[in-house]
C-alpha cells in the first residue's frame, strides 16, 4: 500500500549527540513537511519541501536541518539534541495541486534525550 | 488573536449523544480547511475535509462559515470509539503549502 514510513519509530539520543530521524513516501507526492508535536500540543511545522525547494519556518531553531535527495525520502537532522527536543516528529506529505490538498501523516518518530 | 483556535475541551459526553466543535482562524485568504483525528500518541489521521457547501460523512458533519471565519465538527450517535483529540487544520493558499494546525480538542465519550 502506498504509504508515509518512519523510520525509527522510537529513537533515545544523548544530550548534544547528533540524530538523524528518517521519513520516505511512496506516495510520489511534491510537498513533505517535518512536525514536531510535544505532548497535548498541536503539531508545530518545522519546514517543508515543495520538489527541492526549502521553506523554513521563521521561529524553527538553527539545530534543526532537513535534507531531500529526492521525491521519495526526507531527512530531520538534528544537530546537538537538546532536552527540550525531546518529542514525536511527524513527517507528512501531499500533492501540492490536487483538489483535496489533504496531508498524509507518517506514524511519527518519538525522540528521548537523556 | 491565534491563527487557529479550539477549545481545548475536554469534552465529557455520554455515549449516543451528540457533539459539535468549533474552530476559529483569523486569515480570511484561507482556502482550505480539514478535521484531523488524532488518538493517544499516534499520528494525525483525516477525518473529512471542509467544503464550503458543508459535508456530512456518516455521522459526522463538517461546516464553513466564511464570514466568521470559523468551521464546526457535528458528531451524531457518537461512540466510545470516537474517543480522541480533533484537531482543526487550516491551509493558506496565499502562503504555498503553509498548514496551520489548532491545539485541538479533546472529546471523552462516555459509556
Amino acid at each position: 500500500d502506498a504509504m508515509v514510513i518512519q523510520n525509527p519509530r522510537y529513537q533515545v539520543t544523548q544530550f548534544g549527540k547528533p540524530v538523524t530521524l528518517s521519513c520516505s513516501q511512496t506516495l510520489n507526492h511534491n510537498v513533505m513537511y517535518w512536525y514536531q508535536q510535544k505532548s497535548s500540543q498541536a503539531p508545530k511545522l518545522l519546514f517543508h519541501y515543495y520538489d527541492k525547494d526549502f521553506n523554513n519556518e521563521a521561529d524553527t531553531p538553527d539545530n534543526f536541518q532537513s535534507r531531500r535527495p529526492n521525491t521519495s525520502f526526507c531527512f530531520l537532522d538534528i544537530r546537538s539534541p537538546g532536552l527540550g527536543d525531546a518529542a514525536m516528529y511527524l513527517c507528512a506529505t501531499s500533492l501540492r495541486d490536487s483538489p483535496t490538498r489533504e496531508q498524509y501523516f507518517g506514524p511519527g518518530t518519538r525522540l528521548t534525550v537523556t | 488573536r491565534k491563527e487557529v483556535e479550539q477549545d481545548p475541551g475536554p469534552f465529557n459526553v455520554p455515549e449516543g449523544a451528540t457533539v459539535a466543535f468549533n474552530c476559529t482562524y483569523s486569515n480570511s485568504a484561507s482556502q482550505s480547511f480539514f478535521w484531523y483525528r488524532q488518538d493517544c500518541r499516534k499520528e494525525p489521521k483525516l477525518l473529512m475535509s471542509v467544503y464550503s457547501s458543508g459535508n456530512e460523512d456518516g455521522r459526522f458533519t463538517a461546516q464553513l462559515n466564511r464570514a466568521s471565519q470559523y468551521i464546526s465538527l457535528l458528531i451524531r450517535d457518537s461512540k466510545l470509539s470516537d474517543s480522541a483529540t480533533y484537531l482543526c487544520v487550516v491551509k493558506w493558499e496565499n502562503r504555498d503549502d503553509k498548514i496551520i494546525f489548532g491545539k485541538g480538542t479533546r472529546l471523552h465519550i462516555l459509556p
